[in-house]
């Protein structure tokens, strides 16, 4: 059974710091590996999608890489801004089932 | 509409009675999932449509729960004797296809069971 994992639970930063999120899954055999945003009362959205056979995928300020032989991804957020707050999802897509989600990861980014 | 739109946004109930969720999936997305996140916790994969196939209820966690959908439109989530433990954010989200597609998800319906 697939399990993902999210470290740190919750991140507190000042504006303007890159910092480094990280996902861990325990079954390498995967499709892709999303990256979602949630924002409090909300759905998720869609970040960024790396398909199993890609390194890394970059939308503006965001860059996700995929290690999927060590079962690892980290998304990397540029120059932090407090609109970035919200809680940061990873997911893995495999064979068996569709996504399963880590619990995620609160960011907290203060002026 | 252009997104995924839930319906309720909000549900109060009490135990015991029957409610049904209501999902409208981006137009021409042949994938339709449903998720749960109680408080604290992950998200839960409930159950997949994907086009006239018969849908994934594996994840569905009691026979309580069912799923309908017609086509590639509307879908309706059941919940029969409502518990308790079945408080959470419900989620539906539609993609292309079942596979390597990115997933669009609604806000959501809040169930609160008294």
């Amino acid at each position: 059974k697939q399990e993902v994992t999210q470290i740190p639970a919750a991140l507190s930063v000042p504006e303007g710091e890159n910092l480094v999120l990280n996902c861990s899954f325990t079954d390498s055999a995967i499709y892709n590996l999303q990256w979602f945003r949630q924002d409090p009362g909300k759905g998720l959205t869609s970040l960024l999608l790396i398909q199993s056979s890609q390194r890394e995928q970059t939308s503006g300020r965001l860059n996700a890489s995929l290690d999927k032989s060590s079962g690892r991804s980290t998304l990397y957020i540029a120059a932090s801004q407090p609109g970035d707050s919200a809680t940061y999802l990873c997911a893995v897509e495999s064979r068996y089932s569709t996504l399963t989600f880590g619990k995620g990861t609160m960011l907290l980014v203060s002026p | 509409g252009a997104g995924v739109s839930q319906s309720p946004s909000n549900k109060v109930t009490e135990k015991g009675k029957d409610v049904e969720l209501r999902c409208d999936p981006i137009s021409g997305h042949t994938a339709l999932y449903w998720y749960r996140q109680r408080l604290g916790q992950g998200l839960e994969f409930l159950i997949y449509f994907q086009g006239n196939s018969a849908p994934d209820k594996s994840g569905l966690p009691s026979d309580r729960f069912s799923a309908e959908r017609t086509g590639e439109s509307v879908s309706t989530l059941t919940i029969q004797r409502t518990q308790q433990e079945d408080s959470a954010v419900y989620l539906c989200a539609s993609s292309l296809v079942a596979i390597n597609q990115p997933q669009h998800f609604g806000d959501g319906t809040r169930l609160s069971i008294l």
